[in-house]
Parts: structure tokens; sequence; C-alpha cells
């Protein structure tokens, strides 16, 4: 079946510093992807997606790219901000933005 | 994007009680509305998928007669755990579609997320 694994947290970095939050999946055929952040006591927001091989979404600085030959989409930002420190989650669908399965999040936690 | 609120935001109620969760989409019309359930460190779970004016499309596992789900409006849907015990306890999501929520494009919008608590 489809699934998503994402590396656990929590994420511990100094302001500046660069990030890197891996996900690997496994579907059949070929899934859209999306990174989803959650800041505390809010939904999920979409912060990127993308929807075939090789694409790279981008958005607020963050970006990952839709590597097939790996089945990767790692998130990466070259500086975070301390306003940065939320959960990630790293997710893929078959049906675009419908039923979506989801990875297990990871907790960034920005420090001054 | 799009505004989805979940009331109450946690709710703690003795075993064999029943818990009413409502998701609306405050400043836009979904057809269709998704039902999420997330255990501690693990991965967000579709529940359901909640159609306005028709019977919810639950996934493989999931008790149709224990969450019951009703759309009765384009702006709320309601998720009610029956008889609830304490391996319900969990942290409930719903999500809505932003132009309607059921073609592929339709980008879903989170609600905050309700926290039962079964004692």
């Amino acid at each position: 079946g489809n699934s998503v694994t994402q590396m656990e947290g929590p994420v511990t970095l100094s302001e500046e510093a660069f990030l890197t939050i891996n996900c690997t999946y496994t579907a059949t055929g070929y899934p859209s992807l999306f990174w989803y952040v959650q800041y505390p006591g809010e939904g999920l927001q979409l912060l990127l997606k993308a929807t075939k091989a090789d694409d790279k979404g981008s958005n607020k600085g963050f970006e990952a790219t839709y590597r097939k030959e790996t089945t990767s989409f790692h998130l990466e930002k070259g500086s975070v901000q301390v306003s940065d420190s939320a959960v990630y989650f790293c997710a893929l669908s078959r049906t675009g933005f419908q039923k979506l399965v989801f990875g297990t999040g990871t907790r960034l936690l920005v420090s001054p | 994007g799009a505004v989805v609120s979940q009331h109450p935001s946690w709710v703690i109620c003795k075993s064999g009680t029943s818990v009413k969760i409502e998701c609306r989409s405050l400043d836009f019309q979904a057809t269709t509305m998704f039902w999420y359930r997330q255990f501690p460190k693990q991965s967000l779970m579709l529940m359901a998928t909640s159609n306005e004016g028709s019977k919810a499309t639950y996934e493989q596992g999931v008790e149709k007669d224990k969450f019951l789900i009703n759309h009765a409006s384009l702006t709320l849907s309601t998720l009610t755990v029956t008889s609830a015990h304490p391996e319900d306890s969990s942290f409930y999501i719903c999500s809505a579609g932003g132009n309607g929520g059921a073609s592929f494009d339709d980008e879903q919008f989170f609600g905050p997320g309700t926290r039962l608590t079964v004692l």
C-alpha cells in the first residue's frame, strides 16, 4: 500500500542554520507529493507540492524536489528562522488533494 | 487560505458516553469534508469522507456505527463518537475542500483538531 516515512524529531537548530527533513515514500504509480506545516494551535497548512518527477515545489524559502529514482521528497531551507518552529508533515496522494497519506510529522525547534 | 474551525478544541468524557465534534468551513462551502485521526507520534489516518446530503464513505477498518458522520449543510460536518471508550482517545482532525472539495485540484484546508480523552 501507499506510505510515507519521515525522520523522527525533534530537529533542533539555531537560527540561520540549514534545514533538511527527510521524506521517502512507497506508492504505486505516480503520486502527488506534499509538505504541510502545522503551527501551534492551528490546522495543517499546505507548504508546497509537486505533482510529477523532477518537479520542485517551493514556498517561503522552503523547497523540495520530487525524486522518483530515490522515492524521496526531502524538505530543505537554507536559513531557518525562529518563526519556522512547527511540525512538518510529508504526504502523498494518488488523487490530487484527495485521500492524503501522511507521514508521522517532524517537529522543528529553532532557537535564537 | 480558507478557514476551517473545529469545536470543541478538547473534550474529556466518561466511558460509555457519546461525544460530538463539529467541523465548519467559515468562509467557503464544502461539498466534501474529510475526517482524520491521529495517535501520538503517528500519522494522520483518514477515517472517512463526508459528503453533503449523503452517507459518508468510511475507510477500511473504521466502524461506521462507532463514528457517526453527518454532513447536514455545505459548511458543517459533525463526527459523533458513540459509546466512547478509552481506546477512542485521540486527536481528531477535519479538512474541507476550497472548491467543494471533491475534485482533483481542490486544496484541503484543515481544522486545528479536537483532542478527545475518554476516562
